[in-house]
């Protein structure tokens, strides 16, 4: 079955810190894409990064990366310099395998506290 | 361009009532999946429509059916509503259902409270 495991429930830290969230998945297929999306308290969730599993190379853009590492089944996300405005929850999610088919499997989530 | 909309924004309902929310996709998106996210968890699954035909269900009871316009607009139905029915209901839109190839766009969510 496929599942994605976010286990860290809550993380506080204090601007201008490097937090790293943790995603964790279990899939049998050899094809699939990994998501992180953002999600603020008025509940949008916003797109952060697609990352199909043929490609392991780390991305980072502007204070945001991630590092996809197949081996250990992990697609972690770190956040440099943290502000205040990247309080949020953020979600792991991996595309179910099958034929074109739009869904998304979820994590729990993790709830990013940054404090001034 | 506009991003995927929603209505209503906010929906209270009272148990064994009748709900219908809407989705209007991102202009050229054919693919629209609908998902439930409980408070403290993730979003869960529940249709996906491409073209008007249903693609994917999640576990979801029959009380709860959708469908899809010609404008590849949506809506989703919810019958008998139940007090665990309570959640902010996503909608999300993608050109095409390719298993993740494209980037799913979500719209700011209906949130509904059943009492």
């Amino acid at each position: 079955a496929q599942k994605v495991t976010q286990a860290q429930t809550e993380i506080s830290v204090v601007e201008k810190e490097d937090v790293t969230l943790d995603c964790v998945y279990e899939t049998r297929d050899t094809t699939y894409y990994l998501f992180w999306y953002k999600q603020p308290p008025s509940g949008e969730l916003v797109f952060l990064i697609r990352r199909n599993s043929f490609d392991e190379q780390n991305e980072i853009s502007g204070r945001y990366s991630w590092n996809f590492q197949k081996s250990t089944s992990s697609f972690n996300f770190t956040i440099t310099a943290s502000q205040v405005v990247d309080s949020a929850v953020y979600f792991c999610a991996l595309s179910e395998s099958g034929y074109n088919t739009d869904k998304l499997i979820f994590g729990t989530g993790t709830r990013l506290q940054v404090f001034p | 361009d506009a991003g995927v909309t929603q209505s209503p924004t906010h929906l209270i309902k009272t148990r064994g009532q009748q709900v219908t929310l809407r989705c209007s996709p991102i202009s050229g998106h054919k693919s629209v999946s609908w998902y439930q996210q409980v408070l403290g968890q993730g979003p869960q699954f529940i249709f996906q429509y491409y073209e008007k035909e249903e693609r994917g269900r999640g576990n979801f009871p029959d009380r709860f059916s959708a469908r899809q316009f010609p404008n590849y607009s949506s809506e989703l139905n919810v019958n008998a509503l139940l007090l665990g029915d309570s959640a902010l209901y996503l909608c999300a839109s993608s050109p095409l259902p390719t298993s993740g190839a494209y980037e799913q766009y979500f719209g700011p969510g209906t949130r509904l409270t059943v009492t």
